[in-house]
């Protein structure tokens, strides 16, 4: 089957310390994105990646650091610069470059990871 | 500032009942305009999508209405089923270097009562 894997489902940190989330992709999608969800707050976009060994920065990318080293994976460090780390992480991917604004550009987002930072 | 701008938070419905959510967006070089469903502990899902050369776009019980000159748009769903209970957001979306990078609405929280 064909999806986005992000792992661990929970994942609990001590405050100052960085963490790796891990996405994980096999749709053969060239971009590759990381949101934050906070209640209330909708979807954040934190960076997002269209093609190996480059990505850029969104709305909130303080406090994080992506790679892109092989297509298929997308991994996000949340490090200890940022202030408030405690969300739910979601990562997504989606066809480059797009075909033209139909369902096929849409993105297919992961389960989603849950960090808290103690 | 938030660009697009979504309502209401939270909607409870009886079942058969018809559920209606709206957006209402700034920018107007935004061209790409999708629903998005969440259940409780998963991503989002693609539900539904319109593009602005359009004013009504049926799937199923779902319907979005899109009104250009207002920079608004809605999500309607008919015949609302306990299994519609979830979180909705509604996206406006750019193209930008090749993709389409959506700004989402915070959410709706849909409880349909059976």
């Amino acid at each position: 089957d064909g999806g986005i894997t992000q792992s661990p489902k929970y994942l609990f940190r001590k405050e100052g310390q960085n963490v790796t989330l891990s996405c994980e992709q096999n749709l053969n999608h060239d971009a590759m994105y990381w949101y934050r969800q906070d209640p209330g707050q909708g979807l954040r976009l934190i960076y997002y990646s269209q093609i190996v060994n480059d990505f850029q920065k969104g709305d909130i990318a303080e406090g994080y650091s992506v790679s892109r080293e092989k297509k298929e994976s997308f991994p996000l460090t949340v490090t200890s610069a940022q202030k408030n780390p405690t969300a739910f992480y979601l990562c997504a991917s989606s066809i480059f470059p797009a075909a033209g604004g139909g369902s096929t550009d849409t993105q297919y987002f992961g389960p989603g990871t849950r960090l808290t930072v103690l | 500032q938030q660009q697009v701008k979504q309502s209401p938070q939270s909607l409870i419905v009886q079942k058969g009942g018809i559920s209606i959510i709206n957006c209402a967006y700034e920018n107007t070089a935004f061209d790409y305009f999708p629903w998005y469903q969440q259940f409780p502990g998963k991503g989002p899902a693609l539900l539904i999508a319109i593009r602005p050369d359009v004013s009504e776009k049926k799937e199923g019980r779902f319907t979005i209405s899109f009104n250009k000159s207002a920079k608004q748009f809605s999500l309607h769903i008919m015949d609302s089923q306990p299994g519609d209970s979830a979180t909705y957001f509604c996206a406006a979306a750019l193209r930008s270097g090749g993709s389409y990078i959506p700004t989402f609405g915070r959410g709706t929280s849909l409880i349909v009562h059976p």
